[in-house]
């Protein structure tokens, strides 16, 4: 069964280094997400992107976070300048229209 | 922001049927009803969703009260597998993202 797979499974970083999350999306999807998951705390929404652009983020995504599709596979989530309060379970999703989601097992970033 | 409310625990014995209840007494006409999970350590995985009907698949039953007010997940025969934490979403049918709450963590009982 396809599924959507991210890289690293465990991310540990220094306090203000650059990170880049990697997924590989469902191969024949469209749309593409991220979700972050603070220890012990709910799922978030953090950005959904369709068509190579945004189509809408949360608060939590603001000018420290972007996105790429950088070729026809990978799908990543760069974080310029990593704060301790960074630190969660970074969920990637795909979806074929704009309804069922297939989430990956997630990375967990470790910022010290 | 609360759109849906769940026991935040439930308890189920092995092999029997668990009903998972969710209320959304400020449902829209737009909104569908999803229910997924997220197992321990996994990402969260799509279970069922309606609008009005009652629907089946191969994972679970999803019975939906007339009025849509509320909604129940029924897993017909729950194995240790199924232990994981259980989201009732509201989705208007124009929105893309998913708002978690805090779910339903499943305990199966051996």
């Amino acid at each position: 069964e396809p599924e959507v797979t991210q890289t690293p499974s465990h991310q540990v970083t220094q306090m203000g280094q650059e990170v880049i999350l990697r997924c590989v999306p469902i191969s024949n999807h469209l749309y593409f997400y991220w979700y972050r998951q603070i220890l012990g705390q709910k799922v978030e929404f953090l950005v959904s992107f369709y068509n190579n652009e945004i189509s809408e983020k949360s608060e939590i995504f603001d000018d420290q976070f972007s996105v790429e599709r950088p070729d026809g596979s990978n799908f990543t989530l760069k974080i310029r300048s990593t704060k301790l309060e960074d630190s969660a379970m970074y969920f990637c999703a795909s979806s074929e229209g704009e309804n069922i989601q297939y989430f990956g097992a997630g990375t967990r970033l470790s910022v010290l | 922001d609360a759109k849906t409310t769940q026991p935040n625990s439930m308890e189920s014995n092995e092999e029997e049927p668990v009903h998972l209840p969710c209320n959304h007494s400020t449902i829209s006409g737009t909104d569908y009803i999803h229910w997924y999970r997220q197992l321990p350590s996994q990402g969260p995985e799509y279970v069922i969703h309606g609008l009005t009907s009652n629907v089946n698949n191969r994972m679970a039953s999803l019975a939906i009260a007339e009025d849509r007010k509320s909604s129940t997940l029924i897993l017909h025969r729950a194995t240790l597998r199924d232990a994981a934490v259980y989201y009732c979403i509201l989705r208007d049918v124009r929105d893309d993202k998913i708002i978690f709450g805090k779910g339903t963590r499943l305990h199966i009982l051996p």
